[in-house]
């Protein structure tokens, strides 16, 4: 049963262009919304968030929109530089139990942003 | 100055062993946790755990234990390895609490059980 999800394995984008990577969710208890970069060998690095009470959050080159009622959340790159190669993950947050808060990942959407 | 590190990053044993992954994280949070990222590349929570509570998701084997020795660290022991253990192992942390907007993790430590 996958909470989240990131539709798309992969996506090609040429320099300069915009990068948009997808995803959606089915917990409607989900609270915040965050994008993770991730090189090989490497762990998931933090790159934006968004909480559920608002639509869009911007920092640089990078966007998130949110639209609560479809269950979906788009994360925008602009422009896409070569460096922005690597696995996106979506992961939204929930409460557990207690206070205690822990975050679900959906499956990662591969990046290659072409020179 | 790494904020969450793990060691061993590659860790090769036999089935049937027993092991531990280490994880220590600098940034004074107080909940830690341990993901776990299988061969479809899911990342899944095993564990959390602050200096109060240990939240542990209903489908991880007994075989996997979190010990604590301070909130600083968050050792993950497995017994009785098997070879569906082979993963990479993920801990992260953050802050206690709805306050926190992110977790941080370390670099992982790849396991394989042959």
């Amino acid at each position: 049963d996958q909470q989240v999800k990131q539709n798309s394995p992969s996506l090609s984008v040429q320099e300069g262009r915009i990068s948009i990577l997808n995803c959606d969710y089915t917990n409607s208890m989900f609270d915040y919304f965050l994008w993770y970069k991730k090189y090989p060998a490497e762990g998931p690095t933090f790159l934006i968030s968004i909480s559920s009470i608002k639509d869009k959050n911007e920092d640089g080159r990078f966007t998130v929109f949110l639209n609560k009622s479809a269950k979906h959340l788009s994360l925008h790159i602009v422009p896409s530089q070569p460096g922005d190669s690597a696995v996106y993950f979506c992961a939204a947050r929930a409460d557990s139990g207690a206070g205690s808060y822990q975050l679900t990942f959906g499956k990662g959407t591969k990046l290659s942003v072409i020179p | 100055d790494t904020a969450v590190s793990q060691t061993p990053k590659y860790l090769v044993t036999q089935m049937g062993n027993d092991k531990s992954i280490k994880c220590e994280q600098n940034l004074g949070h107080d909940t830690m946790y341990w993901y776990k990222q299988d061969s479809k590349k899911f990342l899944k929570i095993m564990f959390s755990y602050n200096n109060k509570e240990l939240i542990i998701n209903e489908t991880v084997p007994n075989r996997f234990s979190p010990k604590s020795p301070d909130k600083a660290h968050l050792n993950l022991h497995i017994n009785s390895l098997e070879l569906g253990d082979s993963a990479v192992y993920f801990c992260a942390s953050s802050r206690t609490g709805g306050s926190w907007t992110e977790a941080f993790f370390g670099q992982g430590t790849r396991l394989t059980v042959v």
